[in-house]
Formats: structure tokens, sequence, C-alpha cells
């Protein structure tokens, strides 16, 4: 139990374009998903909390315009990087949160970006 | 606000052995979670074990164990008879209650050897 999936795996765009990454519980439902950045050889940056029928909690530092956070239903949130540059190729991984347990976190496989 | 240390090295490891990953937390909280994850070549992160700051007992799972030893603010990761797909970077992560985020360490890699 507990399945995140996320897609796309990989993502190569052009400078300028819009990028949606979409990641979803297959078999849970979750109030509270959350999207991380991870830069190559660096630990996990915590973007934002995306919550289900409301607006997403940026952490300090993220433009909430270049990273929209839809948290449309209790199994999906979609990250879109809105003109995307060639800064914001990293890897993007998302977590859903199972709840009334341990709070543990699952994680998403993760897609990684690449703007060129 | 809460911190995590992890601050060994690359280690390299004989498969069958046994390895301790270090982590050292800081939190003014009395109540907070621990958790370790394993995030291999592939990028996935994969949840290993939890332990509760009022849990009596250590938690374990499996291969993994973890030691808890509250005193000190430490959850050092056990990883028994270590096998070749054991290798990874290790996260060690914590969770303030009523609280959102989970923060994470900089993690271990661990390479295991035949």
């Amino acid at each position: 139990g507990a399945v995140v999936s996320q897609h796309p795996s990989r993502v190569i765009c052009k400078s300028g374009t819009s990028v949606k990454i979409e990641c979803r519980s297959l078999d849970f439902q979750a109030t509270t998903m959350f999207w991380y950045r991870q830069f190559p050889k660096q630990s996990l940056m915590l973007m934002a909390t995306s919550n289900e029928g409301s607006k997403a909690t940026y952490e300090q530092g993220v433009e909430k315009d270049k990273f929209l956070i839809n948290h449309a239903s209790l199994t999906l949130s979609t990250l879109t990087v809105t003109s995307a540059h060639p800064e914001d190729s990293s890897f993007y991984i998302c977590s859903a949160r199972l709840a009334y347990s341990t709070d543990t976190q699952y994680f998403g496989p993760g897609t990684r970006l690449t703007v060129l | 606000a809460q911190k995590i240390t992890q601050t060994q090295p690359g280690m390299f490891v004989q498969e069958k052995e046994a390895v301790t990953l270090d982590c050292t937390y800081d939190t003014s909280d009395p109540s907070y979670g621990l958790f370790w994850y394993k995030q291999p070549s592939s990028g996935e992160m994969i949840f290993l074990i939890y332990q509760g700051s009022y849990d009596q007992q250590n938690a374990t799972e499996g291969r993994y164990s973890l030691n808890f030893q509250k005193a000190r603010k430490s959850a050092n990761l056990v990883i028994s008879a270590s096998q070749l797909g054991d290798s990874a970077m290790y996260f060690c992560a914590m969770r303030v209650k009523g609280n959102n985020r989970l923060a994470f360490g900089k993690g271990n890699q661990v390479v295991v050897i035949p």
C-alpha cells in the first residue's frame, strides 16, 4: 500500500515553455501532498505544501507564480513550472502524507526536468 | 526550528556486514517523529522506518533498526546483513507534531561491495 506515482519521469523542454508534473496517490487519499526539489548530491528542499481544495502553502523564496500547484482531488496534485528556464532544471519529487497514522510521507519516483 | 545532522562521509560496506548511519537532531518540541528514507540512484525515496518520540522501544523493520537515544538526540539507522541492493543515499528526517514540514538531513552515501 501507500503507492505514489509521478508523471512524467523525465521531461526535456525548451526555455520559455511550461511543464506540468502530476503526482497521484494510487491506493489512498491524501489531503496533503508536498513538492520537493533536489539538486544533484544534495538533500530535498521543500517547495510547497499542497492541500486539497485550498491554496498551496509555499516555502520562503519559492515563487508561487512560477511554480503553480493545484490539488484538485484527494489523489492528485499537479506542479506546473511556468516559463521554464535552464536554472529550473532539477529533480522534482512529490510526497503524500498518510494521515491518522504516523503521518509518514510516501514519495513518488520523481521527475527529472531539463530545460534547454 | 528543527535541524537534522548527518555528517558521515561516504561509506563502503562489505556485503553481509552491518552498517550504522548516524543522525542527530535538534528540536525543542517534545512530540516529534523520526524517519529514515533510502534513495537509490533511480531517485525514488523509499520509506524505511519510523520512530516516535514517545515510543518506548526502538523501531525495527526487517533488516533495519533504529537506535533511538532520546537524551542524546540521536536516531542512528542500523542495517544488518548488507546486500548489494542497499547501495544508496540514506536520509534521516524529522517531523514535529503539528507541523507539516519534514526536515531532512544531508544524507549518507552507502556503497555495498561484494
